[in-house]
């Protein structure tokens, strides 16, 4: 199966923008959503397609790809932001059906 | 809003099969898609597989046909089973709606609140 690869942990200063990426050859093919987990709870969409936001979701999250990588934006990184980020989209090999995740960006508000 | 709950035994011997069910409301789920994602303590996420109404399933290749993933329509539910437990299937255990397309883009939008489940003697 493809894999979807992501820096491990990144930080950022309170108000700054970070970058979180998520690497993958399935990325050319499809796009890439990204979901936001806070510590005890289940994760929340917060990016999909070209740079889709759900409702409810801050325009402060913004997300596009270049080639086989993934971005997720956070401009002007607050507090409530720290979380696990994953990644995901469809496998590119095989019959393209299945699924793949990342395995998490831990993103520190400093 | 949709919501979905997951229902089940939060302890499985291992060898046994593990069983658990998803209750939606708010949606019909003779419509989207509908899958199981896991999460091993202290790990990542990992899909396990998804559903259509008419019965239509994929399953992750590497839970090696131990999967099987039902729908029922009139109770508005889809449930999961997994075969021969061991250790190593103990992981909070999430259903999730798939929406979207190719052109737009797809994604597990709404998740429920997950449930806990750990294989032991």
């Amino acid at each position: 199966s493809s894999e979807l690869t992501q820096d491990p942990a990144v930080s950022v200063a309170l108000g700054q923008t970070v970058r979180i990426t998520c690497q993958g050859d399935s990325l050319r093919n499809y796009y890439g959503s990204w979901y936001q987990q806070k510590p005890g709870q289940a994760p929340i969409l917060v990016i999909y397609g070209k740079n889709n936001r759900p409702s409810g979701i801050p325009d402060r999250f913004s997300g596009s790809t270049s080639g086989t990588t993934a971005s997720l934006t956070i401009t002007g990184a607050q507090a409530e932001d720290e979380a696990d980020y994953y990644c995901s989209s469809r496998d590119s090999s095989g019959n393209h059906l299945n699924w793949v995740f990342g395995g998490g960006t831990k993103l520190t508000v400093l | 809003q949709v919501q979905l709950q997951e229902s089940g035994p939060g302890l499985v011997k291992p060898s046994e099969t593990l069983s658990l069910t998803c209750t939606v409301s708010y949606d019909s789920i003779s419509s989207n898609y509908w899958s199981w994602i896991r999460q091993p303590p202290g790990k990542g996420l990992e899909y396990l597989g998804y559903i259509y109404y008419s019965g239509t399933t994929n399953y992750n290749p590497s839970l090696n046909n131990r999967i099987t993933i039902s729908v029922d329509t009139s109770k508005n539910q889809f449930s999961l089973k997994l075969s021969s437990v061991t250790a190593a299937d103990t992981a909070v255990y999430y259903c999730a709606r798939l929406v979207g397309s190719l052109v737009f883009g797809e994604a597990f939008d709404m998740w429920g609140q997950g449930t806990m489940v750990t294989v032991s003697s």
